[in-house]
């Protein structure tokens, strides 16, 4: 099944304690993206990339480091968390972001709550 | 930043209802523009999709037209039902650098009631 895969689902974590949200697809698409979302603040984007090693900041960044090893995988790495990053991630992928005509698959959604 | 207005929430309605929900933009020229639905505790899903100006996209009785004269692309449902209860995002790809980011609306909450 196509899909993307976001782990872990559910997380409750406390401030600086380094962690990764993993994202992987198996649809071979090129653009990977993450997004957090909030009440009232809707969808915003946090990074992107548009194909293995393109990565690119996206509105929010602060706090937040990616990577882009390989095409299927695309981790969002929080350094030292702190409370503010205390939101619904979701990780979204395309078979190619910069046409703009294609439609993004999105996963399940990560829920972290840093304390 | 976000090129994108949609109308607020929540939008609640009874079953059977006229759905209208508002979103313009404000740059020109989109490959294609989107809507998409999240339901309650999931990821967004992709509802429809206009590749053109004055194309029309429709999906599970939703529909919105393209309309380059007014730079909008409103939802439209001529009959909602509970199950159709969910936050809905009007998503026009931003020109960058060359290329289009998808981006999103603020999102509108629909709450359906029997």
């Amino acid at each position: 099944e196509a899909q993307v895969t976001q782990n872990p689902r559910y997380l409750i974590t406390v401030t600086g304690k380094k962690l990764t949200v993993t994202c992987s697809q198996n649809m071979n698409h090129e653009y990977m993206s993450w997004y957090r979302q909030d009440p009232g603040l809707g969808l915003r984007q946090i990074y992107y990339s548009m194909n293995v090693e393109v990565t690119d900041k996206g509105d929010v960044p602060e706090g937040y480091k990616v990577s882009r090893k390989e095409k299927r995988n695309f981790p969002l790495i929080l350094e030292s968390p702190s409370p503010n990053q205390t939101s619904l991630y979701f990780c979204a992928s395309s078979p190619d972001g910069g046409s703009g005509a294609n439609v993004l698959t999105f996963g399940a959604g990560s829920r972290l709550t840093v304390l | 930043g976000n090129s994108v207005t949609q109308m607020e929430g929540p939008v609640t309605l009874s079953e059977e209802a006229f759905l209208t929900i508002n979103c313009t933009y404000t740059a020109t020229g989109y490959p294609s523009l989107f809507w998409y639905v999240q339901y309650p505790g999931e990821g967004l899903q992709l509802l429809l999709k206009a590749t053109k100006a004055d194309d029309k996209g429709s999906n599970k009785g939703f529909e919105a037209t393209y309309r380059k004269e007014t730079t909008s692309f409103h939802l439209e449902k001529g009959s909602v039902q509970v199950s159709d209860s969910a936050v809905y995002f009007c998503a026009p790809p931003v020109p960058s650098g060359g290329s289009y980011i998808p981006t999103f609306g603020r999102g509108t909450s629909l709450i359906v009631h029997p």
